[in-house]
């Protein structure tokens, strides 16, 4: 089944203790990204990778890390978590087509609470 | 990308159709209207996609206007199963730098039974 995993599901951790959030797609997609989703805020891009070894920021990178050594895995890593990080996190993956069927498939997302 | 205006909730009643509509009067040419949805709980989902032409597909059709500037995602029977929140997305394939999903607060869609 073509998909997009994210581990963990739900993560409880205090402030300053790094943690990785992994995501990985069987598809092989070029395209991968991460987005934070807050309440009254909706979901907002953090990360995205085009390919292998290429990555860039989205609208709210401050305070994480993404690394795409291959291309089936895009990790999410919070170097120093802090509380408003406090949120929902969605993996997304896509090909990179010139067509409008480049359609984006989520993971069902990591909750994660910073204490 | 454009910009999309959708309502904020929308009911409904089960085996009832249901008509989503989304305004979009800054799309241009080369922009793909998507819809994606959230069930509770759930990370989002592809719906249907269109450029002019009228789609349909298993889950749902999707009407455009003859101008662009409108869109209706239709629903032909909702089911419980619906209920969720039914994002309008406009996106450009040519312009995959960052190819973000740009998320309003989309149309909380209820169904009751």
């Amino acid at each position: 089944e073509a998909q997009v995993t994210q581990n963990p599901r739900y993560l409880i951790t205090v402030t300053g203790k790094k943690l990785t959030v992994t995501c990985s797609q069987n598809m092989n997609h070029e395209y991968m990204s991460w987005y934070r989703q807050d309440p009254g805020l909706g979901l907002r891009q953090i990360y995205y990778s085009m390919n292998v070894e290429v990555t860039d920021k989205g609208d709210v990178p401050e305070g994480y890390k993404v690394s795409r050594k291959e291309k089936r895995n895009f990790p999410l890593i919070l170097e120093s978590p802090s509380p408003n990080q406090t949120s929902l996190y969605f993996c997304a993956s896509s090909s990179l087509t010139s067509s409008g069927a480049n359609v984006l498939t989520f993971g069902a997302g990591s909750r994660l609470t910073v204490l | 990308d454009a910009k999309t205006t959708q309502p904020n909730s929308m009911e409904s009643n089960e085996e009832e159709p249901v008509h989503l509509p989304c305004n979009h009067s800054t799309i241009s040419g080369t922009d793909y209207i998507h819809w994606y949805r959230q069930l509770p709980s759930q990370g989002p989902e592809y719906v249907i996609h269109g450029l002019t032409s009228n789609v349909n597909n298993r889950m749902a059709s999707l009407a455009i206007a003859e101008d662009r500037k409108s869109s209706t995602l239709i629903l032909h029977r909702a089911t419980l199963r619906d209920a969720a929140v039914y994002y309008c997305i406009l996106r450009d394939p040519l312009n995959q730098a960052g190819t973000a999903l740009i998320f309003g607060k989309g149309t909380t869609l209820s169904v009751s039974s």
